[in-house]
């Protein structure tokens, strides 16, 4: 049971938005501690997406967005592609585990 | 070019001790944080712990304490993860990555070291 909690899964059809979301509390999110996403392709080690809450590594499409509100963050892919068909997982800080944490993750599905 | 090189996979028996490894290239070894991260069978990732090449601080995750061990040595640019007596629930694929940054962004990852453990 992760402190962050994501939806298990999401779907969209080609083209269309989806956002997921990573609820966490004031001993994470909510206490101001940056906020990354990776995606992971079935059968690959995970890659870095999002960066510090809203930033996108060098050669990660801008169709990919990192946003953070509160004791939330979110991320959101716009115009899907097949490619995008993956799980995905935020991370952060904890205070009361006193390290890092990831969310349970989401997995995308293309309708 | 940034990469980090995992240790091929494993098959242990029960009570075994097994220590796996991730070497750097093509950055400065000592100044950024290793980070270990289990994924098990079909499972989600954990953090596990960091270690500071440069200085060998170790960082472990609560329910990783006391069950493995994370070290360095700067000299060969590669970090260790390693077990003393494995079980089965620690078969999983085991995962190196590099943090960067203040917050530890994992901005580079091993490909991953399967280690399974049955009798």
């Amino acid at each position: 049971q992760s402190v962050l909690t994501q939806p298990p899964s999401v779907s969209g059809a080609p083209g269309q938005r989806v956002t997921i979301s990573c609820t966490g509390s004031s001993s994470n999110i909510g206490a101001g501690y940056d906020v990354h996403w990776y995606q992971q392709l079935p059968g690959t080690a995970p890659k870095l997406l999002i960066y510090g809450n809203d930033n996108r590594p060098s050669g990660v499409p801008d169709r990919f967005s990192g946003s953070k509100s509160g004791t939330s963050a979110s991320l959101a892919i716009t115009g899907l592609q097949a490619e995008d068909e993956a799980d995905y997982y935020c991370q952060t800080y904890d205070t009361t585990l006193s390290g890092r944490v990831f969310g349970a993750g989401t997995t995308q599905t293309l309708l | 070019e940034v990469q980090l090189v995992q240790s091929g996979a494993e098959v242990k028996k029960p009570g075994e001790s097994l220590k796996i490894s991730c070497k750097g290239s093509g950055y400065s070894f000592t100044s950024y944080w290793i980070g270990w991260v289990r994924q098990m069978p079909g499972k989600g990732l954990e953090w596990m712990g960091i270690i500071y090449p440069g200085d060998s601080d170790t960082r472990y995750s609560p329910s990783f304490q006391g069950q493995v061990t994370i070290s360095a040595d700067k000299s060969i640019s590669t970090a260790y993860l390693q077990w003393s007596s494995l079980k089965a629930s620690d078969t999983a694929m085991y995962y190196c990555a590099r943090c960067s940054g203040g917050s530890c962004q994992a901005d580079y990852w091993g490909q991953g070291t399967l280690v399974t453990v049955s009798s």
